[in-house]
């Protein structure tokens, strides 16, 4: 069974300061990763994807993530954070045939001027 | 507006009522999943359908629950005999079997009341 644990619910961070939300997962299959993002009143929409291949992975709006296998991790940056990115972020997980995506609680992510 | 579109948008009903969610997937997309967040959780899967064939359906999903895809496109999530803890954001989202692997499009969820 697969299933995603993100550490903290809550981040707050100060306008210009790095971003850092934390994404574990566990899996017994080759895992595909993926960072959502939900803004208030709106649905969720990618960030950014891990598949195969390169590890590390830009998304959208600055975003990117690195696939550490050993750490089984999938941690999400951002090197300045804006006052456009507070939300909620999911990371979830599925395997290669993407049946069903597993999510994460989710972090949400305060930004403060 | 040619995203995912779900219907209605709020529903506060009583205890004992049945309700029906609608779901309008992106019109060439072949898979439709739905998921049920509460505050402070992320989505948990409950199904999915590939075409017009419901293919898995989580445990969270009790017989007092039915999805449906009659024609591969639009989908119906009823719940017959509400309760209390049925109160919650239920999402829709599609994709594409063959497209960019796993990248689902949501929509902007119904959000079921049970008073």
């Amino acid at each position: 069974a697969q299933s995603v644990t993100q550490l903290g619910s809550h981040v707050s961070v100060s306008e210009g300061a790095l971003v850092l939300l934390r994404c574990n997962y566990s899996s017994s299959v080759p895992p595909y990763l993926f960072w959502y993002v939900q803004y208030p009143n709106q649905g969720l929409q990618l960030l950014l994807k891990y598949t195969t291949g390169a590890t590390l992975v830009k998304g959208i709006n600055g975003f990117e993530a690195e696939f550490k296998k050993s750490e089984t991790s999938f941690h999400l940056t951002k090197p300045s954070a804006h006052m456009s990115d507070a939300a909620e972020y999911f990371c979830a997980v599925s395997d290669e045939s993407a049946d069903k995506v597993i999510f994460g609680p989710g972090t949400s992510l305060s930004v403060i001027p | 507006d040619t995203g995912v579109s779900q219907n209605p948008r709020h529903k506060i009903t009583k205890r004992g009522q049945n309700v029906t969610f609608r779901c309008d997937p992106i019109s060439e997309h072949n898979r439709l999943y739905w998921y049920r967040q509460t505050l402070g959780q992320g989505p948990e899967f409950l199904t999915y359908f590939q075409n017009e064939a419901q293919l898995e359906k989580s445990r969270l999903l009790s017989d007092r629950f039915s999805a449906e895809r009659p024609k591969g496109s639009f989908s119906t999530l009823e719940i017959q005999r509400t309760e209390q803890g049925d109160s919650a954001m239920y999402l829709c989202a599609s994709s594409f079997l063959g497209g960019d692997t796993g990248e689902l499009f949501f929509g902007e969820g119904s959000r079921l009341t049970v008073l």
